[in-house]
């Protein structure tokens, strides 16, 4: 079965760096677009970036762009979000998510690693 | 990134229909055919329910239902039961867009 696995969460200071990554396995990870999307507490969802299946194209929330980069490594099955110039609004649930190919959906969830930012 | 609009809350009794709407822009919502819903309990991860404003992931009880009429695309619930008290989010994209949007959340409560 589909398995996202996140890590690399915790608290980190104002204008700090933090790197989240996701393991996937159950399914071909090099054939699928993948996604973060993150969620603030007590608030809805928010997408935050997408990659394609091989890297070549990425794209980013105007929230987060020029501060946050997403990338993967097929040979090890795993997407990442490396977070710069970290907010107190970026304090979040990341959630990593598979795209669900041609349907512009989100078909499976990781369970989320929690984000907080604060001094 | 023009945002979807939901109504905060909606609720039914067990056994009831329970539609929530929501509603974007002729650009998007209405020129395309790529609205999708997830169902989230607290504390946990969401799920997809609909995708391609009709369809169901396998899976998914055929109670749940989706429509789209003009901008505004719909998710109905059938024969409500109490394990459908969750929050509903809408989300869009569509070819040539660089961006996915999703609508602030829909709470249903079932009475």
């Amino acid at each position: 079965q589909v398995q996202l696995v996140g890590s690399g969460g915790g608290v980190v200071q104002p204008g700090g760096s933090l790197r989240l990554s996701c393991a996937a396995s159950g399914f071909t990870f090099s054939s699928y677009g993948m996604h973060w999307v993150r969620q603030a507490p007590g608030k809805g969802l928010e997408w935050v970036s997408f990659i394609l299946y091989d890297g070549s194209y990425k794209s980013h929330a105007d929230s987060v762009r020029g501060r946050f980069t997403i990338s993967r490594d097929n040979s090890k099955d795993t997407v990442f979000l490396q977070m710069n110039s970290l907010r107190a609004a970026d304090t979040a649930v990341y959630y990593c998510v598979r795209d669900r190919h041609g349907n512009y959906a989100f078909d499976y969830w990781g369970q989320g690693t929690l984000v907080t930012v604060s001094s | 990134q023009s945002a979807l609009t939901q109504p905060p809350s909606a609720s039914g009794s067990p056994g009831q229909s329970v539609t929530i709407s929501c509603t974007g822009t002729s650009s998007d919502v209405g020129g395309y055919n790529y609205v999708s819903w997830y169902q989230q309990y607290p504390g946990k991860a969401p799920k997809l329910m609909i995708y391609e404003v009709t369809k169901r992931p396998s899976g998914v009880p055929d109670r749940f239902s989706g429509s789209k009429s003009g901008n505004t695309a719909s998710l109905t619930v059938s024969g409500l039961q109490a394990e459908d008290e969750a929050d509903y989010y809408c989300s869009r994209s569509y070819p040539g867009s660089n961006n996915w949007v999703f609508g602030g959340g829909t709470r249903l409560t079932v009475l």
